[in-house]
């Protein structure tokens, strides 16, 4: 089976501190992992992925991700909030079975930012 | 150039009608999709094409019914609307089935009234 849990339902920072965003997957083989963000009406964008390479992943706007086996953790990480980050972000997990591709959207985490 | 564009952004009709959502992505990409968000923001697949082909039709009403003319469009019928449709409808592409990321349209909210 293949799951994926976001661990935090809402997040609070201050602009200018860090920024984390707990991610778990549960998955019985190598999967490919992935963070997007979804800003209010909009649709969402790809942050960045694993894919069984580098465990350290950078992605676009200063964040960056790390795969962690050990753990079962993809965290989202960026050193220094803007306000601009602020919305909705959703750990993805995908990978390849006897039925095919499956990809499972985790319940999204909520960033807030506070000047 | 938008990427992958939906229309229409924001569609309220009325119980039993019949509606379409259509999708269109100009980036090549061989795979489409179609998700639904809810209001508690969570994302379910509902169909995935693959060069215009279906391999993926998740437990969704039969009203729902997608056509893919050709690998640039995916479209989304819907025939007797109820309330509980109400939702945001996201198209998506892919390079590839599964494992390179998606490309997300900007949504098409619908209201059921």
């Amino acid at each position: 089976a293949q799951s994926v849990t976001q661990l935090d339902s809402h997040v609070s920072v201050s602009e200018g501190t860090p920024v984390l965003l707990r991610c778990n997957y549960s998955s019985s083989y190598s999967p490919s992992l992935f963070w997007y963000v979804q800003h209010p009406n909009k649709g969402l964008q790809l942050l960045l992925k694993y894919t069984s390479a580098a465990t350290l992943v950078k992605g676009i706007n200063g964040f960056e991700a790390e795969f962690k086996k050990s753990e079962t953790s993809f965290h989202l990480t960026k050193p220094s909030a803007h306000m601009s980050d602020a919305a909705e972000y959703f750990c993805v997990v995908s990978r390849l079975g006897a039925g095919g591709f499956k990809t499972i959207f985790g319940a999204g985490t909520r960033l807030f930012v506070k000047a | 150039d938008t990427a992958v564009s939906q229309t229409p952004k924001y569609l309220v009709t009325q119980m039993g009608n019949d509606k379409s959502i259509k999708c269109e992505q100009n980036l090549g990409h061989d795979t489409m999709y179609w998700y639904k968000q809810d209001s508690k923001k969570f994302l379910k697949i509902m169909f995935s094409y693959n060069n215009k082909e279906l391999i993926i039709n998740e437990t969704v009403p039969n009203r729902f019914s997608p056509k893919s003319p050709d690998k640039a469009h995916l479209n989304l019928h819907i025939n007797s609307l109820e309330l509980g449709d109400s939702a945001v409808y996201f198209c998506a592409s892919s390079q590839e089935w599964g494992e390179s990321g998606y490309t997300f349209g900007s949504g098409t909210r619908l209201t059921v009234v």
